[in-house]
């Protein structure tokens, strides 16, 4: 059965501190990974990954995918209070029709 | 315009009551899609829309009846649901099926 397993499920931090979270994998015929934060309501997309060992960035959050592993993480620096959301990491397969979520990780930023 | 449209953000229902889920896009996509979604847990896909065509629905009850009148609309009918039901619903779109998600925001739908 196909599973993306998120760690930690929640994290409380305080600003500017820096954050890794983590996105493991098990599932057939993977084509890619996607990281999206929720904060009230939408998902808004974050990251998509395909190839392992190509790091993508977006200011101060980067993701890299490790295809060996089977993992993926999202790092945050400089964390702020906007930051606090869910992240969700999903996997895509190739003729796949769902997307797979993971339970994601909830992310509280203190300030 | 990069956004999926929901309406309403909010209902109430009865047992009893029919109502309908909007949703739109204007992003030329091809694909879209609904997803229901209770508290502390991530997205569940509901159903698959290609090229208007329902390609994939996921065992959902017969309570709950898509429709993709034309490219740029998607509607969720909603007959006889359960309180289990309550839950946030999502749509999304992408350019094709299999490619990145854009969501829109949610009707969150409590079921009395």
């Amino acid at each position: 059965e196909d599973k993306v397993v998120q760690s930690p499920l929640s994290l409380v931090v305080h600003e500017g501190d820096t954050v890794t979270l983590n996105c493991s994998y098990e599932v057939t015929n993977f084509r890619s990974l996607l990281w999206y934060k929720q904060e009230k309501k939408a998902p808004t997309f974050l990251f998509m990954l395909t190839s392992s060992g190509i790091e993508k960035k977006s200011g101060r959050l980067s993701s890299i995918l490790d295809k060996k592993e089977l993992s993926s993480i999202l790092n945050i620096t400089a964390t702020q209070t906007g930051d606090s959301a869910i992240y969700l990491c999903a996997v895509d397969r190739e003729y796949g029709n769902k997307l797979v979520f993971g339970a994601g990780t909830i992310l509280r930023v203190k300030s | 315009d990069t956004e999926v449209t929901q309406t309403p953000k909010h209902l109430v229902m009865g047992m009893t009551n029919k109502k309908s889920l909007k949703c739109e896009q204007h992003m030329g996509h091809r694909a879209m899609y609904w997803y229901k979604q209770k508290a502390k847990k991530p997205p569940e896909l509901m159903f698959v829309y290609s090229y208007e065509k329902l390609s994939i629905n996921e065992s959902v009850p017969s309570r709950f009846s898509p429709e993709c009148p034309n490219s740029s609309l998607l509607n969720l009918h909603l007959h006889a649901l359960q309180p289990e039901d309550s839950a946030l619903y999502l749509c999304a779109s992408s350019l094709n099926r299999g490619e990145k998600l854009f969501f829109g925001s949610g009707t969150q739908l409590s079921v009395l």
